[in-house]
């Protein structure tokens, strides 16, 4: 089955303390993308891989790092989680070619509380 | 600057139509996304609009008109299960990477 999964699904977790939140996709997709949902504000993007090795700031990248090592997977590490980082986190994926529609697939969510 | 439009929430009767509004200004266009999203949930994708015009699948149409920067999403024989938020998004073109912009997103509120 076509999929993107992200792992944990959910997470309390202090100031300051390393995180990690993992996304996988079976579906060789060259793009893959993080976004962060708060209410009222919609989809912001916060890093996005256009292959292996190459990575790119959205628009929310501050605090956040990535890494694209393999062409399934694209972790997103907090170094050091503050409050203001609580929000539902999504991984997506999507093909750059093969023709139309191009839709992003979506992992089902991340939702990180910080304290 | 990059702009997207949609109304935050409209109200509809369940067996009833109901159309969503989305107007954008941006840089570059190279498609536009309809995606679905139950709350709390990823948002599923419903349909892509390249070219002028009205695409339909089913129960849900969508229409482009790119001179406009217009777009609207039509859900016809509206049902329960259609409570969700409605986003729409732009691709951006080759040079922008493909970027995708993103509305807020409209909330459809079905009442019996």
């Amino acid at each position: 089955e076509a999929q993107v999964t992200q792992n944990p699904r959910y997470l309390i977790t202090v100031t300051g303390k390393k995180l990690t939140v993992t996304c996988s996709q079976n579906m060789n997709h060259e793009y893959m993308s993080w976004y962060r949902q708060d209410p009222g504000l919609g989809l912001r993007q916060i890093y996005y891989s256009m292959n292996v090795e190459v990575t790119d700031k959205g628009d929310v990248p501050e605090g956040y790092k990535v890494s694209r090592k393999e062409k399934r997977n694209f972790p997103l590490i907090l170094e050091s989680p503050s409050p203001n980082q609580t929000s539902l986190y999504f991984c997506a994926s999507s093909s750059l070619g093969g023709g139309p529609p191009y839709e992003q697939y979506f992992g089902p969510g991340t939702r990180l509380t910080v304290t | 600057g990059q702009n997207i439009d949609q109304p935050t929430e409209m109200t509809a009767t369940e067996g009833a139509i109901v159309q969503i509004n989305c107007t954008y200004q941006t840089s570059g266009f190279n498609g536009l996304f309809w995606y679905q999203q139950h709350a709390g949930e990823a948002p599923t994708f419903l349909s892509y609009n390249v070219l002028d015009g009205l695409e339909e699948k089913g129960r849900f149409s969508s229409f482009l008109s790119r001179s406009k920067g217009y777009s609207y999403l039509l859900l016809k024989e509206l049902q329960m299960k259609d409570s969700a938020s409605y986003l729409c998004a732009v691709r951006a073109p080759r040079q922008s990477n493909y970027q995708l912009i993103w509305g807020a997103g409209t909330k459809l509120i079905i009442k019996p």
